[in-house]
Order: C-alpha cells, then structure tokens, then sequence
C-alpha cells in the first residue's frame, strides 16, 4: 500500500471491554511501532518489532495490553478490560529497519474511546 | 516518560513571517527529528539531523543542532496557513534502540 493503515479509526468500548486495533505496515517495513497519544501530549512509545519478534515492550503500561506480529507485517494491539485511561489515540508507525537512522512512516491512528 | 520538551508550547504568526522552534533534550543522542502532526495528513517526518551534523535544510525548513547544549531549532521560513500544525522533536534513546522519544509538542498557527 502507499502508506501504514490502521483500523478502526474510531472505536468506542464499554469499561471492561476487550478491544483490538490493526496495523498494517509499509510492504517491506521491517520494523513496526505502536504509539500511545494523550490529547494535548506527544507520542509514547508501547512497544516495536523487527519482523516478527517483539524486541522492545517496555511501554505497554499494563499486562492488559498485547501485541503481536506473527507473520512479521501486519501488527495487531489488543487491550483487555479496558479502563478509561486507555482513552487515548493509538499510532502505529513502521520503517526500513537495520540502521540507526530511521524515519518512521505514521498510520492515521486509531482514536480510542472508552467509557 | 519524553526526552525532548519543545519550547514554546504554542505561538501564533502571521502568513509570511518566519517560525523558530526550539527543543531541548537530557541524554546523549545519534540523531533528532523533527515531525509535524495536523488533522488533515497525521503525523509526518519532516527532518533528521545526526549527532555530527550541527545543521541541515529542507525545502523551507531549516534545523540547527548544539549536542553541548543538548537543543535544536526548526525554523520555518516564509510560513503558510498550511504549515499550521503540531511539531515535536523525538530523539531515539541510547543503545541503539529504534523506538523514538517524543516531547510534549509545540502548537504553530499561521494565520492568512
């Protein structure tokens, strides 16, 4: 595709419920990011991979949240029992890979809701 | 927890004039970038200076990089109504991590 996608772009869940968010990276990105964004703050960083392995989760704020990569393109986040702190827009991002410096190719998010 | 705090947080200008971004940041660094965020196109790599490059343009962009102060400036230059947006700095973390680090971002309104 030209450019990262993610679904849905709005989602709306009840407290408690189970929620999950697709990624779909740049063909032949190997490296994937996912990104939480408060409103009025910048992007912090969850948790990335390198093909299919997940390298970094320090992120991820709780064992609610998971993500995987299993074939090493389209990334999934999955949030447990949401609380209404999770309300927030999540980003996922890709790039090349393999070298210090990357520019990283942002989706258009996903806006969380939860009430 | 963000490594780069933009300075100011918000200002306002006129169509023509020019813009001056600054962000400082607390470790070591390999590079910085400079990213844009509006509603219309998402959040968008702008540049990206390595930690031996003190400066560095782009089209109308100009970024200025002082590793002994630990900061960098964007300046836009001959600014748009469209270059209203959000900018944040982001710096990779040290020891080679790919993930980036973002400030908390610096509102830019240009008005026509």
């Amino acid at each position: 595709g030209a450019g990262v996608s993610q679904s849905p772009r709005y989602k709306v869940a009840k407290r408690g419920q189970d929620v999950a968010l697709r990624c779909d990276p740049i063909s032949g990105h190997v490296s994937l990011f996912w990104y939480q964004q408060a409103l009025g703050q910048g992007p912090e960083f969850l948790t990335y991979f390198q093909n299919e392995a997940q390298l970094d989760k320090s992120g991820l704020p709780s064992d609610r949240f998971f993500a995987e990569r299993p074939e090493g393109s389209v990334s999934t986040l999955k949030i447990q029992r949401t609380q209404q702190e999770d309300s927030a827009v999540y980003l996922c991002a890709s790039s090349l890979g393999w070298t210090g410096d990357n520019e990283q190719f942002f989706g258009p998010g996903t806006r969380l809701t939860v009430l | 927890s963000q490594q780069g705090e933009e300075d100011p947080q918000a200002l306002s200008i006129q169509e023509g004039e020019n813009a001056t971004m600054n962000c400082s940041y607390k470790t070591s660094i390999n590079n910085l970038q400079w990213y844009r965020q509006n509603s219309g196109r998402g959040l968008v790599h702008l540049i990206l200076i390595r930690s031996n490059e003190r400066e560095k343009h782009s089209g109308r962009l100009r970024v200025t990089l002082d590793t002994s102060k630990k900061s960098s400036s964007l300046l836009i230059t001959a600014s748009r109504a469209a270059d209203t947006a959000s900018y944040f700095c982001a710096t990779p973390p040290q020891g080679g991590s790919e993930k980036l680090v973002f400030g908390k971002g610096m509102k830019l309104t240009v008005n026509p």
